[in-house]
């Protein structure tokens, strides 16, 4: 159990234009999903946690308006980056933690493949 | 199928020495990650091992043999706050990450 996925697994995309990358809990319902950006040292930033059918919490500095997040059920959550740029090419990579403690899950973040994003 | 395999906790004392292993299959392999996360926190970047042997960094230095898929992250001098999950993670060949499930460790007095 606890898979998630995320699809696109990687996009290309022109410098204007809107990506979404969809983050899915394949084997349980999620209280809450998180989504991260991996910077090239490695180095993991959240950007913002989101509950299921209330508004995202944004970290400082993190454009709520650039990065919109949808977290429309238990089980999917998306991240549109609106208007990409160069600078917003990355990987991202989000988690979900579970909602039912039970079967094996525990309560802990599990983390999705990454997406990586880039803008040309 | 792909697999990481990890202890899902470890118990140690203060001022000792403990290693966490992580074991894996997968198709491909980019890299191999260690993070450590507090909880209720975001993970923080510990090591990264491409190549085979041993990275060393300060208290904690993390081994890689690719030949057996197999990495372990060592921790010296163990501090109250080191309590926390540790969470190993290899890229594969299509470059997305493969997360074991965290390996809690607690540490007592």
């Amino acid at each position: 159990g606890a898979v998630v996925s995320q699809h696109p697994s990687r996009v290309i995309c022109k410098s204007g234009t809107s990506v979404k990358i969809e983050c899915r809990s394949l084997d349980f319902q999620a209280t809450t999903m998180f989504w991260y950006r991996q910077f090239p040292k490695k180095s993991l930033m959240l950007m913002a946690t989101s509950n299921e059918g209330s508004k995202a919490t944004y970290e400082q500095g993190v454009e709520k308006d650039k990065f919109l997040i949808n977290h429309a059920s238990l089980t999917l959550s998306t991240l549109t980056v609106t208007s990409a740029h160069p600078e917003d090419s990355s990987f991202y990579i989000c988690s979900a933690r579970a909602l039912i403690v039970a079967g094996g899950l525990t309560d802990t973040q599990y983390f999705g493949p990454g997406t990586r994003l880039t803008v040309l | 199928g792909q697999n990481i395999d990890q202890p899902t906790e470890m118990t140690a004392t203060e001022g000792a020495i403990v290693q966490i292993n992580c074991t894996y299959q997968t198709s491909g392999f980019n890299g191999l990650f260690w993070y450590q996360q507090h909880a209720g926190e975001a993970p923080t970047f510990l090591s990264y091992n491409v190549l085979d042997g041993l990275e060393e960094k300060g208290r904690f230095s993390s081994f890689l043999s690719r030949s057996k898929g197999y990495s372990y992250l060592l921790l010296k001098e163990l501090q109250m706050k080191d309590s926390a999950s540790y969470l190993c993670a290899v890229m594969d060949s299509n470059y997305q990450l493969i997360w074991g499930a965290g390996t809690k460790l607690i540490i007592k007095p």
